[in-house]
């Protein structure tokens, strides 16, 4: 079955310090994998995605994400943290199989920063 | 491009009414979304559409909720009869194809009480 793992619903980190929140995927087709942040009172929006191409992908905002298909992993970074970082953040898994897409989202890292 | 549209902006209402939300995705998209967010249970995928035709309900929590999209360029989901436990925020997000960005409205916010 396809599902997304979030380690750690709410991390925390100082405004400047690198910031990594992880996600492991399970599919048995290969996967697009997505990153969405959400502020509050808004909608998810795109952060960065995987579509088999290279696998680092740069998106806005300075973070980044690697897929590592080895460890079934798609980690989000950053180098330096701002406090404008302060959101929701979700990682997503989409597949097709047979003509049919699967999504699954994960249930979200809350991530504060700190001044 | 407006982006995605979701009316009403809030909704509050009493058990046993009937709730429909809308949906507008962006024009040349072939694929809707409906999701409902809660804390308890996350972002949950309720249904999505292609071509205007449902593909996948298998996330639509019972019987009661129902949706619908009559053309390319509007949706619903109704709740009939509404009860507490609806209590969430509904999003709808559409995207070009099934893998690829999926552009969400601002949600509605709904209150069953």
């Amino acid at each position: 079955a396809q599902s997304v793992t979030q380690l750690g619903s709410h991390v925390s980190v100082s405004e400047g310090a690198l910031v990594l929140l992880r996600c492991n995927y399970s599919s048995s087709v290969p996967p697009y994998l997505f990153w969405y942040v959400q502020y509050p009172n808004q909608g998810l929006q795109l952060l960065l995605k995987y579509t088999s191409a290279a696998t680092l992908v740069k998106g806005i905002n300075g973070f980044e994400a690697e897929f590592k298909k080895s460890e079934t992993s798609f980690h989000l970074t950053k180098p330096s943290a701002h406090m404008s970082d302060a959101a929701e953040y979700f990682c997503a898994v989409i597949t097709n199989s047979g003509g049919y897409q699967k999504v699954t989202f994960g249930t979200g890292t809350k991530l504060q920063v700190i001044p | 491009d407006a982006g995605v549209i979701q009316s009403p902006r809030h909704e509050v209402t009493e058990m046993g009414q009937e709730v429909t939300l809308r949906c507008k995705p962006i024009s040349g998209h072939d694929y809707l979304f409906w999701y409902r967010q809660t804390m308890m249970r996350g972002l949950e995928l309720l249904i999505y559409f292609n071509n205007n035709v449902p593909i996948d309900d298998s996330g639509m929590p019972e019987d009661r909720f129902s949706a619908k999209m009559p053309n390319a360029s509007f949706s619903t989901l109704k709740i009939q009869p509404s009860e507490p436990r609806d209590s969430a925020v509904y999003f709808c997000a559409s995207s070009r194809s099934g893998q690829e960005t999926q552009y969400f409205g601002p949600g509605t916010p709904l209150l069953v009480l």
